[in-house]
C-alpha cells in the first residue's frame, strides 16, 4: 500500500525538551512539506524540501529543524526555541512542486 | 503576500445542497484546491482548479473565476458524513509548490 506514515500520532513533551516528528512516504514522490495547524487558522507551511539534500524555510520556521537524507524521509525536530509548540503537525508529499499534495494522519505535539 | 477568505461556519440539512465561497488576492495565481478535513485527521484532496469553470467530480463540484479572484465548492445531496472542515489553498507561481491555505469552513449537516 502507498501511503503516507506519521508517527507517533499522539505525542507529550515536557517544556524546553527538543521533539523529532516522523514523516515517511512510499509514494516515490521528490517534494515533502511541514504544515502546523492550529485551531481557528489555516495550515501554515514550516519547511518543504523539493529534492534529496535540499530544503528551504517555509513561513513559520523559527524554532525548527528538519532534514532530508533520503527521498522516502522528511523528519521535523520542534526544538526548545520554539515558543508555542503544541499544535497539530501535517507531513504532505507532492510528485513535484507544483502537483497535489497529499498529508499523512498528522502528529498531535502536546507540550506540558 | 495573499489573503484567502472563506466563512467559518456554514449548517444544512441532510440532502440539502451547501455552497462554500472563498476569495483570494494573490500576486501570480498557479491553481486553487480544495480539501476536506474530519476532524483529528489529515486533509483530502478534493479537487483543483486551474483555468475558469466548474468541474464536477459525483457530489462535489468546483468552480473557478480567475478574474474574480474566486472560487466556491459545491456539495450536493448531503449526508450526514460530509461534516467536515472544507481548506480552499492557493498555489502561485512565485512559491513554487507552496500552498496558502484559508481558515477553512466547517459544514455541519443536521438530520
Amino acid at each position: 500500500d502507498g501511503g503516507i506514515t506519521q508517527s507517533p500520532k499522539y505525542l507529550f513533551r515536557k517544556e524546553g525538551q527538543n521533539v523529532t516528528l516522523s514523516c515517511e512516504q512510499n509514494l516515490n514522490h521528490d517534494a515533502m512539506y511541514w504544515y502546523r495547524q492550529d485551531p481557528g487558522q489555516g495550515l501554515r507551511l514550516i519547511y518543504y524540501s523539493q529534492i534529496v539534500n535540499d530544503f528551504q524555510k517555509g513561513d513559520i520556521a523559527e524554532g525548527y529543524s528538519v532534514s532530508r537524507e533520503k527521498k522516502e524521509s522528511f523528519p521535523l525536530t520542534v526544538t526548545s526555541a520554539q515558543k508555542n509548540p503544541t499544535a497539530f503537525y501535517l507531513c504532505a508529499s507532492s510528485t513535484e512542486g507544483t502537483d497535489t499534495q497529499y498529508f499523512g494522519p498528522g502528529t498531535r505535539l502536546t507540550v506540558l | 503576500g495573499q489573503n484567502i477568505d472563506q466563512p467559518t461556519e456554514m449548517t444544512a440539512t441532510e440532502g440539502a445542497i451547501v455552497q462554500i465561497n472563498c476569495t483570494y488576492q494573490t500576486s501570480g495565481f498557479n491553481g486553487l484546491f480544495w480539501y476536506q478535513q474530519h476532524a483529528g485527521e489529515a486533509p483530502t484532496f478534493l479537487s483543483y482548479n486551474v483555468l475558469d469553470g466548474l468541474e464536477e467530480k459525483g457530489r462535489f463540484s468546483s468552480f473557478l473565476s480567475r478574474s474574480k479572484g474566486y472560487s466556491y465548492l459545491l456539495l450536493k445531496e448531503l449526508q450526514m458524513k460530509d461534516s467536515a472542515s472544507y481548506l480552499c489553498a492557493v498555489m502561485t507561481t512565485d512559491s513554487w509548490g507552496k500552498l496558502q491555505f484559508g481558515a477553512g469552513t466547517q459544514v455541519v449537516v443536521t438530520p
